[in-house]
């Protein structure tokens, strides 16, 4: 398996336009997180879907951010309009269980967001 | 929010010492979880250890985990110049978290050669 896919790798924008951020999970896994990077935040969790239906969005910053998830192999993390402080790395993970039960979670090489 | 509060947030070692980062967090779990992320990566599962378990190893890794203290450790024995990370502490199966791991802050490891 190739791992968890996610593209673009980097983006640069201007504030006020749209971002789509993508990724493929591994196949066969029933998880997919959504997390954002910064040296300021950490890593936090912004939203996860189980089966493709978002589970827990509380930690998506607000209602600039939305996530699909369409089908099995495919999810969009989108940003609009986006600000400066939207810059940051997006991680997309998946898993094939709880992480309460001792599941670990697969993640993406990244994408690297840069909003001038 | 962050669970896992990591100490050091850096550390710098010369290749061939050990390497120790420790992790504490605030609620009952029921297992923890080791990352490692090199620079402009994604994080990689390391090892896992469970809320009955005291210590666990794998390979040059040994991960220990005081329940009682809410704390855990990663022992990093005979590091290399590849170890080089940043490692982070997850934990799995809180009170909110029993689908989701709830990440640590970070230690940020150089490994001289």
């Amino acid at each position: 398996d190739a791992g968890v896919i996610q593209s673009p790798r980097h983006e640069v924008t201007e504030m006020g336009q749209e971002v789509t951020l993508r990724c493929k999970p591994i196949s066969g896994h029933d998880y997919l997180f959504w997390y954002r990077q910064t040296m300021m935040r950490g890593l936090e969790l912004l939203i996860y879907f189980n089966n493709n239906v978002p589970i827990d969005d509380s930690g998506m910053p607000e209602d600039r951010f939305s996530a699909k998830m369409p089908n099995a192999s495919f999810s969009t993390l989108k940003i609009q309009p986006s600000e400066p402080r939207d810059s940051a790395v997006y991680f997309c993970a998946s898993s094939s269980g709880l992480a309460g039960k001792g599941e670990t979670q697969y993640f993406g090489p990244g994408t690297r967001l840069l909003v001038l | 929010s962050q669970q896992g509060e990591e100490d050091p947030q850096a550390l710098s070692i010369q290749e061939g010492e050990n390497a120790t980062m420790n992790c504490s967090y605030k609620t009952s779990i029921n297992n923890l979880q080791w990352y490692r992320q090199n620079s402009g990566r994604g994080l990689v599962h390391l090892i896992l250890i469970r809320s009955n378990e005291r210590e666990k190893h794998s390979g040059r890794l040994r991960v220990t985990l005081d329940t009682s203290k809410k704390s855990s450790s990663l022992l990093i024995t005979a590091s290399r110049a590849a170890d080089t990370a940043s490692y982070f502490c997850a934990t799995g199966g809180g009170m909110d978290s029993s689908y989701k791991l709830i990440f640590g802050s970070g230690t940020r490891l150089l490994v001289r050669p």
